[in-house]
């Protein structure tokens, strides 16, 4: 059974607008989460994370939102560039920063000109 | 550039093939990781290595054979392998807050 779950395996968004990608997670100990960008031909590089103390963290154009009563963590990227098309993976683990990365199966995104 | 390197990019091997997978990393790390992505499969964990010893192999066949000959060096040794095998593999690094380091990948394909 998934523990991290991406269910839009894609999603398309306008040059310029908001580009939110969702994840949700079963299991309650998880206490660390990241999201990983990957381009075709590369391997997945770090993006932003969060620990289950806090509820946003704010990079940039990039913040990550957790919602622990819901299981349930977002990207936000705003304003969207058509570089930040890629293959997006929302990873979470236990025992913070040091624990083993659970990854899901990653949201396609498009970011149209 | 992530400071991971890994060779080949692409392996194409027959099911009695005898092959080995290399990855390298610079960055000091003291955790290393192979994972292998299917396609349409969440990314999975194969082993770990901490200070060169193995802390977790997550039920892999034997057919799949780590080595970790040091802290910058990680092989990934491929013998007698199936079809289903073919996947990209992909080694990682941790930094010591936790973030993976990912190389590039060796697409493997098992004819």
């Amino acid at each position: 059974d998934q523990q991290v779950k991406q269910n839009s395996p894609s999603l398309s968004v306008q040059e310029g607008r908001i580009s939110i990608l969702n994840c949700d997670y079963t299991n309650s100990m998880f206490d660390y989460f990241l999201w990983y960008k990957k381009y075709p031909a590369e391997g997945p590089t770090f993006l932003i994370s969060i620990s289950s103390i806090k509820d946003k963290n704010e990079d940039g154009r990039f913040t990550v939102f957790l919602n622990k009563s819901a299981k349930h963590l977002s990207l936000h990227i705003v304003p969207s560039q058509p570089g930040d098309s890629a293959v997006y993976f929302c990873a979470a683990s236990v025992g913070g920063s040091q624990g083993n990365l659970i990854f899901g199966k990653g949201t396609k995104l498009s970011v149209k000109p | 550039e992530t400071g991971v390197t890994q060779t080949p990019r692409h392996l194409v091997m027959g099911m009695t093939n005898k092959k080995s997978l290399k990855c390298e990393q610079h960055l000091g790390h003291n955790a290393m990781y192979w994972y292998k992505q299917s396609a349409k499969k969440p990314l999975e964990l194969m082993f770990v290595y901490n200070f060169k010893e193995q802390t977790e192999n997550n039920s892999v066949p034997s057919r799949f054979s780590p080595e970790c000959p040091n802290s910058s060096h990680l092989f990934l040794h491929l013998h007698t392998l199936q079809p289903e095998d073919s996947a990209l593999y992909l080694c990682a690094s941790s930094h010591p807050t936790g973030e993976l380091f990912f190389g590039e990948g060796s697409r493997l394909t098992v004819l």
